[in-house]
């Protein structure tokens, strides 16, 4: 199978504090994970990709400042939301490519700003 | 600057065939078409993928027009789970390189 992980489920923090979301592939290894956010009621958009020992590619438009994303290792992928607030809450998603199996999502992370 | 289009909505009677339609008319010649299901509040679940022929799999089948421009998810015996979003993607990309670009999708209501 094609198993993929994700770290907290649900997190409150502060504002001005910041989040990590952690992103691990349980059963294979991916060079290339990807970072999604999602607002209630709307579709799921693509934040950045993320590869395995090198920069992240982020979309037009998302502030990589803003958004930290490390990928050091094969398995794992983290997102810092650094100095958050509370525009920033939202439903975080990552996935992950498996060759043969397609992309496979974690189960998300609510994260909520106060 | 997602490249499919699909129905806001549908309803489908429970035990019946539910088939969602999608538009990809801009696609290009080795990009694939991916369909999954996002039930509120979870990550999204891999339903199918094809590239011109049309496939089956023990969820769901794919019809791919002849010319690629479209292609109908067809759940051959819809259930009250099978309520949820869906989406139709084109991969963008290279094959190992591809990210999936999220449409708006359809908001699918099975019905006692």
């Amino acid at each position: 199978g094609a198993v993929v992980s994700q770290h907290p489920s649900r997190v409150i923090c502060k504002s001005g504090t910041s989040v990590k979301i952690e992103c691990r592939s349980l059963d294979f290894q991916a060079t290339t994970m990807f970072w999604y956010r999602q607002f209630p009621k709307q579709s799921l958009m693509l934040m950045a990709t993320s590869n395995e020992g090198s920069k992240a590619t982020y979309e037009q438009g998302v502030e990589k400042d803003k958004f930290l994303i490390n990928h050091a290792s094969l398995t794992l992928s983290t997102l810092t939301v650094t100095s958050a607030h509370p525009e920033d809450s939202s439903f975080y998603i990552c996935s992950a490519r498996k060759p043969r199996y397609g992309y496979t999502f974690g189960s998300g992370t609510r994260l909520t700003v106060v | 600057d997602a490249k499919t289009t699909q129905p806001t909505s549908m309803d489908c009677a429970e035990g019946r065939a539910a088939n969602l339609p999608c538009n990809h008319s801009t696609i290009s010649g080795n990009e694939y078409v991916y369909w999954y299901r996002q039930i509120h509040s979870q990550g999204p679940q891999y339903i199918i993928h094809g590239l011109k022929n049309n496939e089956t799999n023990e969820m769901a089948s794919l019809i791919i027009t002849e010319d690629r421009k479209s292609s109908t998810l067809i759940l051959p015996h819809a259930t009250l789970r099978d309520t949820a979003v869906y989406y139709c993607i084109v991969r963008v990309g290279d094959n190992q390189g591809g990210k999936l670009i999220f449409g708006q999708g359809t908001e699918l209501s099975v019905k006692p």
